[in-house]
């Protein structure tokens, strides 16, 4: 079946310590995208990228990483210049950049301790 | 800045119960508002509206769109307990994904 794997689903890390989140669509998908979600709040974009090795900055890239060496993978880094970075957080793929309708994996929830 | 706005933020209702979910927008060049489920984890998509007046519908969730007040409602009608989610709202530009906003969400409980 087609779709988005997230992983891993729960993560914790020591402040201080980078970490990395996997996203993988097997959706021939050209756009991928990286919300986060915090209670109260709605999704807010990080980094999207609408071609392989190409990438933009969302609404709140700062503390942020990513790379689009192949179409299928879009890997977030969360550093340790990231404030505030317990959160859920949202992977999604389109068809296209200009497809309005987003495809979401299952989130990946990383906690700070 | 473009802003999504949900309504009521959460609703507890009985099973068969009818509900009604808010969505307000203020957003530049708008192309469509886009509705999403989000039980657990990944949110999933319901319906995409582009045109005033036109209702989408899919078994007992419904859609309408008014782009002259710039609203749309999700109508839910013999809820059951798998319709509790978080019912999420997004408007989309001209400008492409980037600048899908998103609403907060309504949290919807179901009691059986």
């Amino acid at each position: 079946d087609g779709g988005i794997t997230q992983s891993p689903k729960y993560l914790f890390r020591k402040e201080g310590q980078n970490v990395t989140l996997s996203c993988e669509q097997n959706l021939n998908h050209d756009a991928m995208y990286w919300y986060r979600q915090d209670p109260g709040q709605g999704l807010r974009l990080i980094y999207y990228s609408q071609i392989v090795n190409d990438f933009q900055k969302g609404d709140i890239a700062e503390g942020y990483s990513v790379s689009r060496e192949k179409k299928e993978s879009f890997p977030l880094t969360v550093t340790s210049a990231q404030k505030n970075p317990t959160a859920f957080y949202l992977c999604a793929s389109a068809v296209f950049s200009g497809a309005n309708v987003l495809t979401f994996g299952a989130g990946s929830r990383l906690t700070v301790l | 800045e473009d802003k999504v706005v949900q309504s009521p933020l959460s609703l507890v209702v009985h099973e068969g119960d009818t509900v009604t979910l808010n969505c307000s927008y203020e957003v530049t060049n708008f192309r469509s508002l886009l509705w999403y489920k989000q039980e657990k984890k990944a949110p999933t998509f319901l319906f995409m509206l582009t045109s005033s007046g036109i209702e989408k519908k899919s078994g007992r969730l419904s859609s309408i769109l008014d782009k002259k007040e710039l609203f749309s409602i999700l109508n839910i009608t013999a809820t059951q307990t798998g319709d509790s989610a978080v019912y999420l709202c997004a408007v989309d530009s001209n400008f492409g994904n980037e600048k899908l906003t998103f609403g907060t969400g309504t949290r919807l409980t179901i009691i059986p």
